[in-house]
């Protein structure tokens, strides 16, 4: 069954570095989001993206974080300068339109 | 304001003790309503979309159902393999391609 995949799992990093989140999406799907949450928190969006572009993005998505699709299967969030109040688990989602979205298993991030 | 909501916050149920949970929503022009599984640590997984009113969807122990305020997630005789945190999500017209997500009901199930 295809599905989503992420990576790094796990990810610690000092406050102030730049990290890169990894994702291959489903294959035939055309949208991508990134969503995180915060421990014992609710699942927030921060991001979707359509052929080759933002789409939508939310309050939480500012100036240090963007996205890219920098080939035919991966798309990556990058956070440029690490804080503290970063350290969430962030997922991975892909879908079609209109339609269900699936989501990878996540990647952890704590920021220290 | 809280657009999707879901109760009860966490339920605790014996293996066999059938029950439901909810998941109201506020928005306009409602595209989808989703249903998904997350365990400790892990991704959600899909469960059920339902579309409109009326609309029901079952898998296993699990059925869905949907009116024009609300979802409930019927669980019939649980098995302690159900325990889980089940999250509703919602995506509308004003939301665009956003879904937005409830806090979740965090269901334990004691053998």
């Amino acid at each position: 069954e295809p599905e989503v995949t992420q990576t790094p799992s796990h990810q610690v990093t000092q406050m102030g570095q730049e990290v890169i989140l990894r994702c291959v999406p489903i294959s035939n799907h055309l949208y991508f989001y990134w969503y995180r949450q915060i421990l014992g928190q609710k699942v927030e969006f921060l991001v979707s993206f359509y052929n080759n572009e933002i789409s939508e993005k939310s309050e939480i998505f500012d100036d240090q974080f963007s996205v890219e699709r920098p080939d035919g299967s991966n798309f990556t969030l990058k956070i440029r300068s690490t804080k503290l109040e970063d350290s969430a688990m962030y997922f991975c989602a892909s879908g079609e339109l209109g339609n269900t979205i699936y989501f990878g298993e996540g990647s952890w991030l704590t920021v220290v | 304001e809280d657009q999707v909501t879901q109760s009860p916050e966490a339920l605790r149920l014996q293996e066999g003790e059938s029950s439901s949970l909810n998941c109201s929503y506020t928005v306009s022009g409602l595209r989808g309503l989703f249903w998904y599984r997350q365990d400790p640590g892990k991704g959600p997984e899909f469960l059920f979309t339902l579309y409109s009113a009326g609309e029901e969807k079952e898998k296993e122990r699990l059925k869905a159902t949907l009116t024009k305020k609300e979802s409930f997630l019927h669980i019939t005789a649980p098995k302690p393999e159900d325990s889980a945190t089940y999250l509703c999500a919602v995506q509308a017209r004003n939301y665009g391609q956003n879904f937005v997500f409830g806090p979740g009901t965090r269901l334990s199930v004691l053998p």
